[in-house]
């Protein structure tokens, strides 16, 4: 079907582990978008990527990596989770001037 | 500091009645502006947007306001209806330039009484 998936859903892991998030985007956007969501933030920007191999820093970048192969998939990867990292993670996609369209969101709870 | 600014927590509104969701901005090249709406446990969806050379945009029962002097949108949503309870989130972007980044306020929950 076409739309933006995000895999796993949910995810429990433990401190110092290192855990991929993936998203994958049938609409063959340029833009792609990795955003968490926590209580009193609202979505904050991790990372984001224009095109294929075209990555760049969002507001909160510490701590994750990103790649994009393809301009389908966005994987982010937190390298040794930590407990600050416990949120809900959105993947977001779209063209250059127009909305981003997200994900249903993966909840990682880092114990 | 924060360039998108929601400052009412929550809303609560009658059904049938008009809810006005307000948004204020900081960041001048700002020219582009969306409204998402977001329920539990689900992304957030695309509402409506707005550029900066208009001054309203409307689409059925929403209708998006910018106010560019005061630095100042609203959502309004008429009639309310009881779906319309989630989370809404303001967003801008300075449309010029290349990353479409999107800065978001922290979002105010909505809630229709039936």
């Amino acid at each position: 079907d076409a739309g933006i998936t995000q895999s796993p859903r949910y995810k429990i892991t433990e401190t110092g582990r290192q855990v991929t998030l993936m998203c994958h985007q049938t609409w063959s956007h340029s833009y792609m978008f990795w955003y968490r969501q926590d209580l009193g933030h609202g979505l904050r920007l991790i990372y984001y990527s224009a095109a294929a191999d075209i990555t760049d820093k969002g507001e909160v970048p510490d701590g994750y990596v990103v790649s994009r192969s393809k301009t389908e998939n966005f994987p982010l990867t937190l390298e040794s989770a930590t407990r600050s990292q416990t949120s809900v993670y959105f993947c977001a996609s779209g063209i250059a001037g127009g909305p981003q369209y997200f994900g249903p969101g993966t909840r990682l709870t880092v114990l | 500091d924060q360039q998108v600014k929601q400052n009412s927590p929550s809303l609560s509104v009658q059904e049938g009645r008009i809810s006005i969701l307000n948004c204020d901005y900081t960041n001048s090249m700002f020219d582009y502006f969306l409204w998402y709406k977001k329920y539990p446990a689900e992304g957030p969806t695309f509402l409506i947007s707005i550029s900066s050379i208009k001054d309203k945009n409307e689409d059925g029962r929403f209708t998006v306001f910018l106010n560019k002097s005061a630095k100042h949108l609203s959502l309004h949503i008429v009639p309310s209806q009881p779906g319309d309870s989630a989370v809404y989130f303001c967003a801008a972007s300075p449309l010029t330039g290349a990353n479409s980044k999107l800065t978001f306020g922290k979002g105010i929950t909505l809630s229709v009484r039936p």
